[in-house]
């Protein structure tokens, strides 16, 4: 069955930490990755994605993310957090499959406190 | 133009009316989505429209009935829903369904409260 899980439902981290949020999938046949972020009241706003080539990938607002084939992750990253990147995080998947719609995960609540 | 574009923002209506959602985008695409959010939870899928035909209903309840009048349009039209439903419902458009991008692009969503 193909699935993707996001291992950690919230995150709390002072502000300038650093941040991981974790993403694995399960599939079958090549997948594509996204993360999108929510902020409060808002609709969903794409950070960034991995179709192929290079599996380090850089998004907005100073996230990056690392698709790792064997381990079957693609975790997101920021070095330094601020205050205003508190919001849900979803990691999403989509199959390279004709006729196939995106996969969330269940999301992570990053909280960023100073 | 990159924008996907809902009204109302925020919709509140009694278990007896009937109101409809609407979603527009003018980026060419050739999928349309209908998503339902509750508080704390990812988008849960309810329909996919690809070139204006319906190709996917996730089982959703026939008080949601989406319509997809043109490439650009898609609207839920709502009837006799129940409290439960209230939800934030987000409309998505992608280059076509299960295109080699796979990106989604997501309006702001339109905010329902069933009384």
């Amino acid at each position: 069955a193909q699935s993707v899980t996001q291992l950690d439902s919230q995150v709390p981290v002072f502000e300038e930490a650093p941040v991981e949020l974790r993403c694995n999938y399960s599939s079958s046949v090549s997948v594509y990755l996204f993360w999108y972020v929510q902020y409060p009241n808002q609709g969903l706003q794409l950070l960034l994605k991995y179709l192929s080539g290079s599996t380090l990938v850089k998004g907005i607002n100073g996230f990056e993310a690392e698709f790792n084939k064997s381990q079957t992750s693609f975790h997101l990253r920021k070095p330094s957090v601020h205050i205003s990147d508190t919001a849900e995080y979803f990691c999403a998947v989509t199959f390279n499959q004709a006729g196939t719609a995106l996969i969330f995960g269940k999301g992570t609540t990053l909280s960023v406190s100073s | 133009d990159t924008e996907v574009t809902q009204t109302p923002k925020h919709l509140v209506m009694g278990m007896t009316n009937k109101k409809s959602l609407k979603c527009e985008q003018h980026m060419g695409h050739r999928a349309m989505y209908w998503y339902k959010q509750k508080a704390k939870k990812p988008p849960e899928l309810m329909f996919v429209y690809s070139y204006e035909k319906l190709s996917i209903n996730e089982s959703v309840p026939s008080r949601f009935s989406p319509e997809c009048p043109n490439s650009s349009l898609l609207n839920l039209h709502l009837h006799a829903l129940q409290p439960e439903d209230s939800a934030l419902y987000l409309c998505a458009s992608s280059h076509s369904l299960g295109s080699s991008t796979g990106e989604l692009f997501f309006g702001e969503g339109s905010r329902l409260t069933v009384l």
